[in-house]
């Protein structure tokens, strides 16, 4: 069974543009959410998608955004990127009903410059 | 402030030694989770406890929970240097407008050199 797969793995953009990242559940895990890591601030929770709608959104400005598509599959967008969203963004897949354990993907390292 | 806060922030142990980290939370929960990390990796599920245990063993793990004084506690016995990593806990509780959420302290980072 393939894990959560995250892609790009790395990039680098400047102050001031847009990214788009995108994550690919476990096969038949409905539930996607995203996360933004940096070391000062550990894990920070951004927003949860269940069959293409937000069911949870973190303290994040809305240059976040996210979406899930029919297949599950999910992408997060942050526009006018700033210098403070240089982070690992890891996407978690979690099948409903379960225990609540979340499979996480290797991350999206985003440098912004 | 985080819900789930782990302490020590680091911990340095030699090859056979057990490492302890512990996990405090603020408010109920359903369960509490923790993970582990590669540096730079993906977080990995390690062990789940829920609210009505007291303590769980999964290998070399055990993990035990707490509720009145909201506290955790993560062993990991006969350490090994593949154990260096970060360690994270995760309460499983419930937010703003009844939904159920995870919170996530800031991690222990633990280093067992050979």
């Amino acid at each position: 069974k393939a894990g959560v797969t995250q892609t790009p793995r790395y990039l680098i953009k400047t102050r001031g543009q847009q990214v788009t990242l995108s994550c690919s559940p476990i096969s038949g895990h409905r539930s996607v959410s995203w996360y933004q890591q940096t070391p000062g601030q550990g894990l920070q929770f951004l927003f949860e998608y269940f069959s293409e709608t937000q069911r949870n959104k973190g303290n994040f400005p809305g240059r976040f955004s996210g979406r899930q598509f029919s297949n599950s599959r999910s992408e997060m967008n942050v526009s006018t990127l700033e210098l403070g969203d240089s982070a690992l963004y890891l996407c978690a897949s979690t099948k409903l009903g379960g225990t609540g354990e979340l499979f996480f993907g290797e991350g999206s390292r985003l440098t912004v410059l | 402030s985080q819900q789930g806060e782990e302490d020590p922030q680091a911990l340095s142990i030699q090859e056979g030694e057990n490492a302890t980290m512990n996990c405090s939370y603020k408010t109920s929960i359903n369960n509490l989770q923790w993970y582990r990390q590669n540096s730079g990796r993906g977080l990995v599920h390690l062990i789940l406890i829920r609210s009505n245990e007291r303590e769980k063993h999964s290998g070399r793990l055990r993990v035990t929970l707490d509720t009145s004084k909201k506290s955790s506690s993560l062993l990991i016995t006969a350490s090994r240097a593949a154990d260096t990593a970060s360690y994270f806990c995760a309460t499983d509780g419930w937010g703003a407008g009844n939904n159920r959420k995870l919170i996530w302290g800031l991690g222990t980072s633990l280093a067992v050199n050979p």
